[in-house]
């Protein structure tokens, strides 16, 4: 019990293009879902909670306009990012809240050409 | 506020030999801890967790924990290394009501020697 997937595993795009990254819980209901940005042999730096049926709360310097998140079930949370660059390159992680533990997502590697 | 301190950014054990990673944690509140493995290119997959129960916690692929409060530690062990332990490992905190969020370590690289 307890998966989280993520969708797609990993994307390529031009730069000023947006992408969308779907999670979703597939065997429980999430109210609350995590977004996670990992760079090349660091540790996970939390980017935003996202909250069924509210708006994502973001965390100090990550820029709610650029990365959108939108958590419109109990069970899938989405992360957009609009008008990406190659700065934005990068692993995002996913987690979903299950009684007091995060389960997390495979992954979805993003790379700004 | 909390904090988790993880010794040795890069550990390395012989295939057979007692594993051992630390992490210290700092914590205003009682915490509950985590343990997560990351094999390459993957997410996180929780090994184990203390959640104020029993304090030696058992988890899955033979590791395990011993939650000390007087230590503020929760250092995770494995009695034999096997070749597939080779993983980036993170101990992470949380507080025990109210925000759930994870405050992660920096990660520990677990390499295993043949």
């Amino acid at each position: 019990g307890a998966v989280v997937s993520q969708h797609p595993s990993w994307v390529i795009c031009k730069s000023g293009t947006s992408v969308k990254i779907e999670c979703r819980s597939l065997d429980f209901q999430a109210t609350t879902m995590f977004w996670y940005r990992q760079f090349p042999k660091q540790s996970l730096m939390l980017m935003a909670t996202s909250n069924e049926g509210s708006k994502a709360t973001y965390e100090q310097g990550v820029e709610k306009d650029k990365f959108l998140i939108n958590h419109a079930s109990l069970t899938l949370s989405t992360l957009t990012v609009t008008s990406a660059h190659p700065e934005d390159s990068s692993f995002y992680i996913c987690s979903a809240i299950r009684g007091e533990t995060q389960y997390f997502g495979p992954g979805t590697r993003l790379l700004v050409l | 506020a909390q904090s988790v301190t993880q010794l040795g950014s890069h550990v390395s054990v012989s295939e057979g030999a007692l594993v051992l990673l630390r992490c210290n944690y700092s914590s205003s509140v009682p915490p509950y801890l985590f343990w997560y493995v990351q094999y390459p290119n993957q997410g996180l997959q929780l090994l184990l967790k203390y959640t104020s129960a029993a304090t030696l916690v058992k988890g899955i692929n033979g590791f395990e924990a011993e939650f000390k409060k007087s230590e503020t530690s929760f250092h995770l062990t494995k009695p034999s290394a096997h070749m597939s332990d080779a993983a980036e490992y993170f101990c992470a905190v949380r507080s025990n009501f109210g925000n759930e969020k994870l405050t992660f370590g920096t990660g520990t690289r677990l390499t295993i020697i043949p």
